[in-house]
């Protein structure tokens, strides 16, 4: 596509459930980028894929977060037994080459 | 990890000000980037500048990296620039992950 697309853009759910959260990169990009971005924070590092292989996991908050990337293209970040504290706007991002990254309009999550 | 602070926190123009934004950087980068958050949340890329100077319209960027800083200029600003100006580099030797600072909150009123 023209550029990182995010899915749903907003997401309200009740603690407990879980939550999957979509991101479609620009066709083509090998790395694929996972942030968090409380409000009046910048964004932060959650994880990275290049292809398929997670590159770099350290920043997600604890086991009930995972992230995926298949066939290496579109990335799908679970959030198991959400609380409230996850509530947050998820980014995403992609880059062809390492340099530089395109973010998508992000994921509104609210847990109630 | 590399550490990077912005300054000011925030700002507040009047339209058609001019003014320079700050992105100090703890450890040597080969990648860094400029970001623009609108009102309505979206990041827009401004500037991928690891060095030298850059110009877009109103807006210039220059990247001193062997100092470890990067300004970035809004000259004749309008109220469309509002938003928060966020600042993302990364280090040298190892992957491309882009590490943000918190960002410079701007106003800019008619």
């Amino acid at each position: 596509g023209a550029g990182v697309s995010q899915s749903p853009r907003y997401k309200v759910t009740k603690r407990g459930q879980d939550v999957a959260l979509r991101c479609d990169p620009i066709s083509g990009h090998v790395s694929l980028y996972w942030y968090r971005q409380a409000l009046g924070q910048g964004p932060e590092f959650l994880t990275y894929f290049n292809y398929e292989a997670q590159q770099d996991k350290s920043g997600l908050p604890n086991d009930r977060f995972s992230a995926e990337r298949p066939e290496g293209s579109i990335s799908t970040l679970t959030i198991q037994r959400t609380e409230q504290r996850d509530s947050a706007m998820y980014r995403c991002a992609s880059s062809l080459n390492q340099r530089e990254a395109f973010f998508g309009q992000g994921t509104r999550l609210t847990v109630v | 990890g590399i550490q990077v602070e912005q300054s000011p926190p925030d700002l507040i123009l009047q339209e058609g000000a001019n003014s320079t934004l700050r992105c100090n950087f703890s450890d040597s980068v080969n990648n860094l980037q400029w970001f623009h958050q609108n009102p309505w949340g979206q990041l827009i890329n401004l500037f991928y500048i690891p060095s030298g100077t850059k110009q877009n319209g109103r807006l210039s960027a220059t990247t001193v990296a062997t100092e470890r800083y990067s300004l970035l200029y809004i000259s004749s600003s309008q109220t469309t620039d509002s938003g928060v100006y966020f600042c993302a580099v990364g280090s040298s030797g190892g992957s491309y992950i882009p590490t943000f600072g918190r960002g410079t909150s701007l106003i800019v009123h008619p």
